[in-house]
């Protein structure tokens, strides 16, 4: 079957340290593998994604590449900021999940000044 | 650009009551989804509809009913509102696995 797992929280760091949270997945085929990101009170935000094995995605200086000899997609960011204090998830979506997203249980990220 | 609209976005109820939360969407997408969120805990489904006609069941669905209207809508009734269906409660839609799924921005709910 298809699962997500990703590191458990929270992860705290201090602010410009270089951030790693990891993402590994078990799925059948070709799934497509995202992050999304939520602030405190907020809904869910597609942070980034990755379609195909070797894909990159990128957005605010996040990146995370489609590693399919590792079956990974770890989230890494160069330099944080207070302000990328939330709760990431990991999921991923594939044909034979009947199109619906496949969750990771969430990394709490704290950035302290 | 309006994406998920969910209402509404705050409810108190009393044990025993009824209510039907909206869910619309504007992007054309095919599939819908229902989840439900418990402080500090991700996400778990209770219905989506893969497209417009169908709906299924997904790990929660006890006390839930879901109703999609037409392509656009697609609505969850509490018919009998318990404390522990006190959640925050989201809205999502997708174009297909390649594009992932948008959020609207949640509905909390309070049973009281």
């Amino acid at each position: 079957g298809n699962s997500v797992t990703q590191m458990e929280g929270p992860v705290t760091l201090s602010e410009e340290a270089f951030l790693t949270i990891n993402c590994t997945y078990t799925a059948t085929g070709y799934p497509s593998l995202f992050w999304y990101v939520q602030y405190p009170g907020e809904g869910l935000q597609l942070l980034l994604k990755a379609t195909k094995a070797d894909d990159k995605g990128s957005n605010k200086g996040f990146e995370a590449t489609y590693r399919k000899e590792t079956t990974s997609f770890h989230l890494e960011k160069g330099s944080v900021q207070v302000s990328d204090s939330a709760v990431y998830f990991c999921a991923l979506m594939n044909m034979n999940s009947n199109y619906q997203l496949i969750w990771g249980a969430g990394t709490k990220l704290i950035i302290k000044p | 650009n309006a994406g998920v609209t969910q209402t509404p976005k705050f409810q108190v109820l009393k044990t025993g009551q009824s209510m039907t939360l909206q869910c619309a969407q504007d992007m054309n997408h095919n599939s819908m989804y229902w989840y439900r969120q418990d402080p500090g805990m991700g996400l778990r489904l209770i219905y989506y509809s893969a497209s417009e006609g169908t709906t299924d069941k997904g790990e929660v669905p006890n006390g839930y009913n879901v109703s999609r209207l037409n392509k656009r809508e697609f609505s969850l009734r509490l018919e009998s509102a318990a404390p522990s269906q006190t959640s925050v409660y989201f809205c999502a839609s997708s174009e297909g696995v390649r594009g992932g799924a948008f959020f609207g921005q949640g509905t909390r709910l309070t049973v009281v």
